[in-house]
């Protein structure tokens, strides 16, 4: 168990339809980072931040947003779902934004299907 | 532009016996973590082995182990003694530069698929 942790487990929804998925991490991490998992695309970043604010973006549609709390927990918003959102969506969580080691750590993730 | 390569698409060996996963990585920076990830089925990444670019040493946690060639940008996974458990999915990636917080995204490769036979 990694610390960190993601809701809902599974997701399944139609396309058009907006949903939020949200992640909690590691008691005293301030990153926070969503990763994408796909059969075509791999593991793909998309977006990181730190004690709430957005630090580093990466192929993260505009359809796409997301946001970290003051309590540090983070959603990633995703609206007009299309069948290619369908993937195992990752959060991850560390100590500090940047420096040696600061590894991160994976939730379990959350497993969205658009249909 | 960093680039993480996995080669091996898949992997068997017999429990008991050594395996190495292997991964090339390309950067301009000098300064870079390399990361090992375990994926099993369940779906969850589990974090493995890390190794910075400035470190000497080769990483070692518990079976694992982590061959680092920096001349070659190799940095092979080692597991020694595999047990049937370590039947997963297995991704190298790569973080860059510290001290830059845009570069704190891990990039991964296309991962391993190793399985143990009894």
């Amino acid at each position: 168990d990694s610390g960190v942790t993601q809701t809902p487990k599974h997701l399944i929804t139609a396309t058009g339809q907006r949903v939020t998925l949200r992640c909690s991490p590691r008691s005293g991490d301030l990153s926070v980072y969503w990763y994408q998992q796909s059969l075509d695309q791999g593991l793909q970043f998309l977006i990181q931040y730190y004690n709430g604010e957005e630090r580093a973006k990466g192929n993260i549609l505009e359809r796409f947003s997301a946001q970290q709390f003051p309590d540090l927990h983070s959603e990633l918003n995703l609206s007009s779902l299309e069948l290619g959102d369908s993937a195992l969506y990752f959060c991850a969580s560390s100590a500090r934004d940047r420096g040696t080691g600061n590894e991160q750590f994976f939730g379990p993730g959350t497993r969205l299907t658009v249909l | 532009a960093q680039k993480i390569t996995q080669t091996q698409p898949g992997m068997f060996v017999q429990e008991k016996e050594a395996v190495t996963l292997d991964c090339t990585y390309d950067t301009s920076d000098q300064s870079y973590g390399l990361f090992w990830y375990k994926q099993p089925s369940s779906g969850e990444m589990i974090f493995l082995i890390y190794q910075g670019s400035y470190d000497e040493q080769n990483a070692t946690e518990g079976r694992y182990s982590l061959n680092f060639q920096k001349a070659r940008k190799s940095a092979n996974l080692v597991i020694s003694a595999s047990q049937l458990g370590d039947s997963a999915m297995y991704f190298c990636a790569m973080r860059g530069p510290s001290g830059n917080t845009g570069f704190q995204k891990l990039v991964f490769g296309t991962g391993t698929r190793l399985l143990v036979s009894p």
